[in-house]
């Protein structure tokens, strides 16, 4: 089964204006970390914010926040205020368990996101 | 400042012969992973070290090698490339290996093989 899927291939948004790109996960462990990663055309890897299964507060940077909602295993971000530098894909990742040598870092398949002026 | 550098950024080489990728990092990281990404696709981990120890993924061909020499260097040796093996490699640090904390990726080295 899919430890994270990512739904939507690709997605468009209106400059200036917000988008959310949908994350759900599947894990029967407890304690796990959720990430978003931003990779534009380039290729390099763009660590974009980090939410705890413990955490009860939704994690914000910038323009950029979590809706967690645990009981639906759901992690969508949301970018307020698209900007065109925001064009990229999205990758959607998971690591499950404690401090232990192999908590490997799932990704989903990644959302493409393109912003029109 | 880059805190993981990776060279070449492009790298090409012929079908069966050998290829090494480096990667390094300026933050001390006690863990340093090598990621398989290839077109249209999300990153496959490769293996990863813990300081010096090594831990291979399970499907990882026997044609993928790495060595870690020091704490700063890590390198991907693939002896002989065929022409599946093309893709983005990325090279990723984390301070510990817990889920709570973020790996941070290099910019990539792109692979073709002819």
């Amino acid at each position: 089964a899919q430890k994270i899927t990512q739904t939507q291939p690709g997605m468009f948004v209106q400059e200036k204006e917000a988008v959310t790109l949908d994350c759900t996960y599947d894990t029967s462990d407890q304690s796990y970390g959720l990430f978003w990663y931003k990779q534009p055309s380039s290729g390099e890897m763009i660590f974009l914010i980090y939410q705890g299964s413990y955490d009860e507060q939704n994690a914000t940077e910038g323009r950029y926040s979590l809706n967690f909602q645990k009981a639906r295993k759901s992690a969508n971000l949301v970018i307020s205020a698209s900007q065109l530098g925001d064009s990229a894909m999205y990758f959607c990742a998971m690591r499950e368990g404690g401090e232990t040598s192999g908590s490997r870092l799932t990704f989903g398949e990644g959302t493409q996101l393109t912003v029109n002026p | 400042d880059a805190m993981v550098i990776q060279n070449p950024r492009y790298q090409v080489t012929q079908f069966g012969k050998p290829v090494t990728l480096s990667c390094s990092q300026t933050l001390n990281h006690n863990v340093m992973y090598w990621y398989q990404q290839k077109s249209s696709q999300a990153p496959k981990l490769l293996f990863h070290y813990y300081d010096k120890d090594f831990n291979n993924e399970a499907d990882t061909p026997d044609n993928f090698q790495s060595r870690r020499p020091n704490t700063s260097f890590c390198f991907l040796d693939i002896r002989s490339p065929g022409l599946g093996d093309a893709a983005m490699y990325l090279c990723a640090i984390s301070e510990r290996d817990h889920m709570m904390n973020e790996q941070f990726f290099g910019p990539g080295t792109r692979l073709t093989v002819l």
